[in-house]
C-alpha cells in the first residue's frame, strides 16, 4: 500500500495493549476537536469527536480526553488490535470557522 | 448511502500539463472541501464550496482552482504542474461545511514526473 506519511512519530505496541496517542493543539478558542484514522491508500475514516465543553468521551474501544489548560488532546484505544495499525490524526475547529486543521499524524503499529 | 466519490483514484501527468480531479459528495451534502496530502506537510486545506459558491481558500496558488456545480459535485483544476504538485487530493463533504461531519474520500493520487 502507499505511505501516508514518513517521518511521523510512530507508536508501536503489542496486541492486546492499550494506546494513547497524542496531539496538542494550537489555538485557544479551538471549540470542537476530531480524530481520524488512516489506512494506507484510503482516505481519513472519523473515530471520535468531542467538543470544548466536555473533558472525556468515550465510543466503542476509543476515548478522547481534552485538557484545555494545556491544550492537549488524547486518544486512548482499548485492547489494539493489528487492524488499528493506521495514521491517526488530530483535528480542531476554530469556533465561527468552517474548517478545521489538521495536525500532522502519528502512525499507530500493532504487532501481532 | 454511498460515500465521497473521487475520480480518477490515480494520475500521472507531465510538468506543465493541467489536471482536473473529481468529487462526488455524500447525497444532500452541499459542502466540499478538498485537501492536499504529502509526506512532508500533511494535510493542507486548499479551499471549500457550498452551494456552488467558494467560501474559504487555503494558502495555494492560482493554478490550483476548484468549482462545484448544482447537483454539489466539485472539480478541481491544477494547471502548469510542478514535480512538487506530486500528492493524495483528498475531498471531504459536509451537510453544512461548518467542521462537523466531515466525511472524505479515498482521494486522487497525482504524480508529476
Amino acid at each position: 500500500g502507499e505511505s501516508v506519511g514518513l517521518h511521523l512519530p510512530t507508536l508501536s505496541v503489542q496486541e492486546g495493549d492499550n494506546s494513547i496517542i497524542n496531539c496538542a493543539y494550537s489555538n485557544s478558542a479551538s471549540d470542537y476537536f476530531i480524530w481520524y484514522k488512516q489506512e494506507s491508500g484510503k482516505g481519513p475514516q472519523f473515530i471520535i469527536d468531542i467538543r470544548s465543553n466536555m473533558d472525556k468521551r468515550q465510543g466503542q474501544r476509543v476515548t478522547v480526553l481534552l485538557n484545555k489548560t494545556v491544550k492537549h488532546l488524547s486518544l486512548q484505544i482499548a485492547a489494539t488490535q493489528p487492524g488499528d495499525s493506521a495514521v491517526y490524526f488530530c483535528a480542531e475547529k476554530v469556533e465561527g470557522s468552517y474548517i478545521p486543521t489538521f495536525g500532522r499524524g502519528t502512525s499507530l503499529i500493532v504487532h501481532p | 448511502k454511498a460515500g465521497v466519490t473521487q475520480t480518477p483514484r490515480y494520475l500521472i501527468k507531465t510538468r506543465g500539463q493541467q489536471v482536473t480531479l473529481s468529487c462526488s459528495p455524500i447525497s444532500g451534502h452541499r459542502s466540499v472541501s478538498w485537501y492536499q496530502q504529502t509526506p512532508g506537510q500533511g494535510l493542507q486545506f486548499l479551499f471549500e464550496y457550498f452551494s456552488e459558491t467558494q467560501r474559504n481558500k487555503g494558502n495555494f496558488p492560482g493554478r490550483f482552482s476548484g468549482r462545484q456545480f448544482s447537483n454539489s459535485r466539485s472539480e478541481m483544476n491544477v494547471s502548469t504542474l510542478e514535480l512538487g504538485d506530486s500528492a493524495l487530493y483528498l475531498c471531504a463533504s459536509s451537510p453544512s461545511g461548518v467542521g462537523y461531519g466531515y466525511t472524505f474520500g479515498s482521494g486522487t493520487r497525482l504524480t508529476v514526473v
